[in-house]
């Protein structure tokens, strides 16, 4: 079934720089689109960035587009996501997710995440 | 983007009660509608995909059913785990999750 592991996360000040890597363990990431999701305290779930399996396409909510890259490593088996000029509504719980295979069509609609991380937290406070 | 829009806000029931969860999309997305489930201090895990599929793992109380653009998740009898909140979500315009049921004791 194999295992999400989110890190990088931690304080920062507004206007300041995290990168955050999500690794795989016990599959092959790059089979997988992998998407990042976000909570911030108390909240429901905002979903932030996606990337393809194969890296080619990447998707961005409109909140963190210009901001945030996310990225993928196929050497370690992980994705990144680099977040720049973080601001306070950023603080939150981040969670990398990983795509469900999909097969028989409409799988751009069909993108349902299986398997999660536990998450790492950002704050972004002065 | 659409819109998803979870009902009620908050579920107040005891073990062994049905729960009945609502989710309304602002425009039609046929079938393509999952519901995750989010314990205390857990990560969401994915119950139901395509609207009535249940997950790898998701035992047969739960059920999902609907389409277009109203959906149920339907638990037939709540397990003490089950207390949790639901999220509902769709990749058909934007990608959106719905504000969450939160099913409290």
């Amino acid at each position: 079934e194999g295992q999400l592991l989110e890190s990088g996360g931690g304080l920062v000040q507004p206007g300041g720089s995290l990168r955050l890597s999500c690794a795989a363990t016990g599959f092959l990431s790059s089979n997988y689109a992998i998407s990042w999701v976000r909570q911030a305290p108390g909240k429901g779930l905002d979903w932030v960035s996606g990337i393809s399996g194969s890296g080619g396409t990447t998707y961005y909510a409109d909140s963190v587009k210009g901001r945030f890259t996310i990225s993928r490593d196929k050497s370690k088996n992980s994705v990144s996501l680099q977040m720049n000029n973080l601001r306070r509504e950023d603080a939150a719980v981040y969670y990398c997710a990983r795509v469900a295979p999909c097969s028989g069509g409409s799988c751009y609609r069909r993108y349902y995440f299986d398997q999660w991380g536990r998450g790492t937290l950002v704050a972004v406070s002065s | 983007e659409i819109v998803l829009t979870q009902s009620p806000a908050t579920l107040s029931l005891s073990p062994g009660e049905r729960a009945t969860l609502s989710c309304r999309a602002s425009q039609s997305i046929s079938d393509y509608l999952a519901w995750y489930q989010q314990r205390p201090g857990q990560a969401p895990r994915l119950l139901i995909y395509d609207a009535s599929n249940r997950a790898t793992g998701v035992p047969a109380r739960f059920s999902g059913s609907g389409s277009g653009t109203d959906f149920t998740l339907t638990i037939s009898s709540l397990e003490p785990e089950d207390f949790a909140v639901y999220y509902c979500q769709q990749r058909t315009n934007g990608l959106t999750f719905g504000g969450g049921t939160k099913v409290e004791i």
